[in-house]
């Protein structure tokens, strides 16, 4: 089946850092990417949404200049989150679609601790 | 934009009893309806789905159903076990690279 590998896993960083984290899909070819934030307790809201070869589309209330998207390819999707602060300490969650009924295919998660 | 609304937020059910889990949304052209069980730090498992030319799907213990005229959506687990233990998550989306939104969860609690 369809496989979205997500790294890493977890991650500390000190405030005013970035972290990058990225989603490779690796048996099939990812058009779009969903990346989600999920607080505890919370549901998944969505961040935005990348097209391959395109700018991502940010939902409202996410700041792009803070969180950085690029999907150059069909396989790699990266999320930066530049000049970490605590409160963007969350469960950061890809998901890749592509054309067909083939729905949607989650990455394992991030959990980002900023300190 | 779409908004998905689920309720219960939490729910106990006796070990063998039924569950059902209930969601509405707003936006008509949505066609595609998940169900997604999360467990603590991991990521959301697909259980079931249903598109909107179908009123009803089943796989074993779970069912869901789909009222498109009044724009709402069900999980029904019957026969509940201890490792149905989990949140569980509706969504929606048009399908094809459309998002997905997702409902607020629901706890689901299976007492032995």
């Amino acid at each position: 089946g369809a496989v979205v590998s997500q790294h890493p896993s977890w991650v500390i960083c000190k405030s005013g850092t970035s972290v990058k984290i990225e989603c490779r899909s690796l048996d099939f070819q990812a058009t779009t990417m969903f990346w989600y934030r999920q607080f505890p307790k919370q549901s998944l809201m969505l961040m935005a949404t990348s097209n391959e070869g395109s700018k991502a589309t940010y939902e409202q209330g996410v700041e792009k200049d803070k969180f950085l998207i690029n999907h150059a390819s069909l396989t790699l999707s990266t999320l930066t989150v530049t000049s970490a602060h605590p409160e963007d300490s969350s469960f950061y969650i890809c998901s890749a679609s592509r054309p067909g009924p083939y729905g949607y295919t989650f990455g394992s998660g991030t959990r980002l601790t900023v300190v | 934009g779409e908004n998905v609304e689920q309720h219960p937020s939490t729910l106990s059910v006796q070990e063998g009893d039924s569950a059902v889990i209930k969601c509405t949304y707003s936006d008509s052209a949505s066609n595609y309806f998940p169900w997604y069980k999360q467990e603590l730090g991991k990521r959301p498992q697909l259980i079931i789905d249903i598109r909107s030319n179908v009123g009803e799907k089943k796989d074993q213990r779970i069912a869901v159903t789909l009222n498109k005229t009044a724009k709402h959506f069900s999980l029904h687990i019957t026969e509940t076990q201890p490792e149905d233990s989990a949140v569980y998550f509706c969504a929606a989306s048009r399908g094809g690279r459309e998002k997905l939104t997702f409902g607020t969860g629901t706890r689901l609690t299976i007492i032995p």
